[in-house]
This record gives C-alpha cells, sequence and structure tokens, in this order.
C-alpha cells in the first residue's frame, strides 16, 4: 500500500508556543489529505480537509484558527497548532488518497504514524 | 444515533480462535468498507477494503458487507497474539472523501 510519513512522531512544548506537524505522502500524489485528532481510547476525529492549492476545510467546531493547515505541494501538507495549551494535547494522525493520474478513487485512506503531542 | 456503531470491547480471545468483529450503520449511500488495524500509539493501518457487497477474503482475514442489513463483519480466523489490536471499521460515500468511522473494538488474544 501507499505509504504516508508524519514527522515528528512526537513532541513536547510549552503553553503559548506553536508546533508544526509534517504529512507526506511518499511514493503517490494526493492532493488530498485529511487531518485527525484522537484521544486515549477514542476512534478519528476528523478536524479539516486538507486540499493542494487551496485552502482547507475545517469540520465543525475545529478552529481554522487555531489549527493552521498548508498544503503547499502534492506531497506535503502540514498543520500547525497556534498558541498550544495543555488541552491541545492530542494524537494527531493525517491520511491521503492516491490521487495520482489515471487513479480512480476507490476511497482508500492510508494514514501517518500519528503524532503525539503534549502541551506542558 | 451514531452513524457507525462499533462495539467497543474489550473482546478477549485465546489463541487459535475464530474472531469475529462487526459494524453497522444507518447510512445507506455508504459504498465502499475499510477495516484498519491500530496498535497502541500507532496510526491506524488499513487491513480490508470491500465495495459494495459481498465477501473478500486475504490470508487469515475475512471481511463481509451486507448492504441490505447495513451490517459488515471482520472475521480472523486462527488468531494470533501480533493480532491484539484496536480494529477500526471505516466507510464512505459514493463520491465524498470524508470516511465515517466506528469507535473501534479492542481485542486482545492471549497466548
Amino acid at each position: 500500500g501507499a505509504v504516508v510519513s508524519q514527522h515528528p512522531s512526537w513532541v513536547i512544548c510549552k503553553s503559548g508556543t506553536s508546533v508544526k506537524i509534517e504529512c507526506r505522502s511518499l511514493d503517490f500524489q494526493a492532493t488530498t489529505m485529511f487531518w485527525y485528532r484522537q484521544f486515549p481510547k477514542q476512534s478519528l476525529m476528523l478536524m479539516a480537509t486538507s486540499n493542494e492549492g487551496s485552502k482547507a476545510t475545517y469540520e465543525q467546531g475545529v478552529e481554522k484558527d487555531k489549527f493552521l493547515i498548508n498544503h503547499a505541494s502534492l506531497t506535503l501538507s502540514t498543520l500547525t497548532v497556534t498558541s498550544a495549551h495543555p488541552e491541545d494535547s492530542s494524537f494527531y494522525i493525517c491520511s491521503a488518497r492516491d490521487t495520482g493520474q489515471g487513479k480512480p478513487n476507490t476511497g482508500e485512506l492510508f494514514f501517518g504514524e500519528g503524532s503525539r503531542l503534549t502541551v506542558l | 444515533q451514531k452513524e457507525v456503531e462499533q462495539d467497543p470491547g474489550p473482546l478477549s480471545v485465546p489463541e487459535g480462535a475464530i474472531v469475529s468483529l462487526n459494524c453497522t450503520y444507518s447510512n445507506s449511500a455508504f459504498q465502499y468498507f475499510m477495516w484498519y488495524r491500530q496498535y497502541s500509539r500507532k496510526g491506524p493501518e488499513l487491513l480490508m477494503y470491500t465495495y459494495s457487497s459481498g465477501n473478500k477474503e486475504d490470508g487469515r482475514f475475512t471481511a463481509q458487507v451486507d448492504k441490505s442489513s447495513k451490517y459488515i463483519s471482520l472475521f480472523i480466523r486462527d488468531s494470533q497474539p501480533s493480532d491484539s489490536a484496536t480494529y477500526l471499521c471505516a466507510m464512505g460515500g459514493p463520491y465524498g472523501n470524508k470516511l465515517v468511522f466506528g469507535a473501534g473494538t479492542i481485542l486482545r488474544v492471549k497466548s
């Protein structure tokens, strides 16, 4: 299957600072990537849909000024948690779909390894 | 009512047992169905993908989709301790990009 790389895998930061998480599709093009948040023992919560070359689409209740998303190329999307607070501590996971030329939209999503954010 | 219902478990079985994991859903527009396996502190790994109704087999894993009952299953034969993980069902509509996930079922296979 397609490989999605996420970096960093874990990060600890002080309250009030900003943290950037990168999501890369290593062997395929992804015009659309998705950012999820997962709390312990809970399922994935979709935060936003990242679109290459345009603005991200945020789910209801997700602050776009808090969670900045940039999708500058077909293989890279970034999530920046701005002015992080302890309640932002969570497991953030990105996913992507192979949308290369000639590839049908099968709906399959490939996930990164996740980034664990701890805000002190 | 949630769009996708999945028993969170935990489900505990002895090694070698056949495991049955299930999800029900309410949206008849869903057309593709997936099962993901997630180990602790890791991202989900795609296990099985099924489009529309029917069965699909891959090694020890079999996925079944019954659209008339809005019910999907994942069977694991000859379960191994390494199968211990959280299993998430996910499904999507015909053209939408968003997947809807179940809550995940924690599986523990005891040796």
